[in-house]
């Protein structure tokens, strides 16, 4: 089956400093990735949708200069969460879709723990 | 955008019972609606999906049912264990306009050896 992996799987960091996570389809080709943020015992939370060679598309009240998208390839997107604070904290997951599945399938990675001290 | 609610957001069962999750959507031009299962600190697992020319599906214990003109959905268990507890998430979304995924609130449930 379909395999999202995502890197690293925790990272702590301070205040002030930049944390890039990376997310890969690693047996298929993603034109469309999908980057979410779930905080504890709530729901995932779209952030972007990372479209490979063009830049990301933000919901509606997510900063896209604070969380940086690149999707330079059509098996790995990077979010970069630029200046964290420790309101940042989160479990950060990606997800991605088969260009060949007429569906609507996405296939989540095991999410990123983020924690700003 | 889209906006979807969930139903109930905690449910204890004891095991052999069946459960009910609901969730309403408010764009009528969704049409696909999955169905995952997370357990703590992990990723979402798709457990049944459905698209919006069907109004049933079923897999084994679970099915989905869809009222696109009420637009609600729901997700049943039947003869629950103890494994099937976890949170579980409903979403929608619509096909060929970027598919994004916007999920409910989500359900905890508690399955009572």
């Amino acid at each position: 089956g379909a395999v999202v992996s995502q890197h690293p799987s925790r990272v702590i960091c301070k205040s002030g400093t930049s944390v890039k996570i990376e997310c890969r389809s690693l047996d298929f080709q993603a034109t469309t990735m999908f980057w979410y943020r779930q905080f504890p015992k709530q729901s995932l939370m779209l952030m972007a949708t990372s479209n490979e060679g063009s830049k990301a598309t933000y919901e509606q009240g997510v900063e896209k200069d604070k969380f940086l998208i690149n999707h330079a390839s059509l098996t790995l997107s990077t979010l970069t969460v630029t200046s964290a604070h420790p309101e940042d904290s989160s479990f950060y997951i990606c997800s991605a879709r088969d260009w060949r599945d007429s569906y609507n399938e996405q296939f989540f990675g095991p999410g990123t723990r983020l924690t700003v001290l | 955008g889209e906006n979807v609610e969930q139903h109930p957001s905690t449910l204890s069962v004891q095991e052999g019972d069946s459960a009910v999750i609901k969730c309403t959507y408010s764009d009528s031009a969704s049409n696909y609606f999955p169905w995952y299962k997370q357990e703590l600190g992990k990723r979402p697992q798709l457990i049944i999906d459905i698209r919006s020319n069907v109004g049933e599906k079923k897999d084994q214990r679970i099915a989905v049912t869809l009222n696109k003109t009420a637009k609600h959905f729901s997700l049943h268990i039947t003869e629950t264990q103890p494994e099937d507890s976890a949170v579980y998430f409903c979403a929608a979304s619509i096909s060929n306009t970027g598919n994004q995924f916007y999920f409910g609130t989500g359900t905890s449930l508690t399955v009572i050896p």
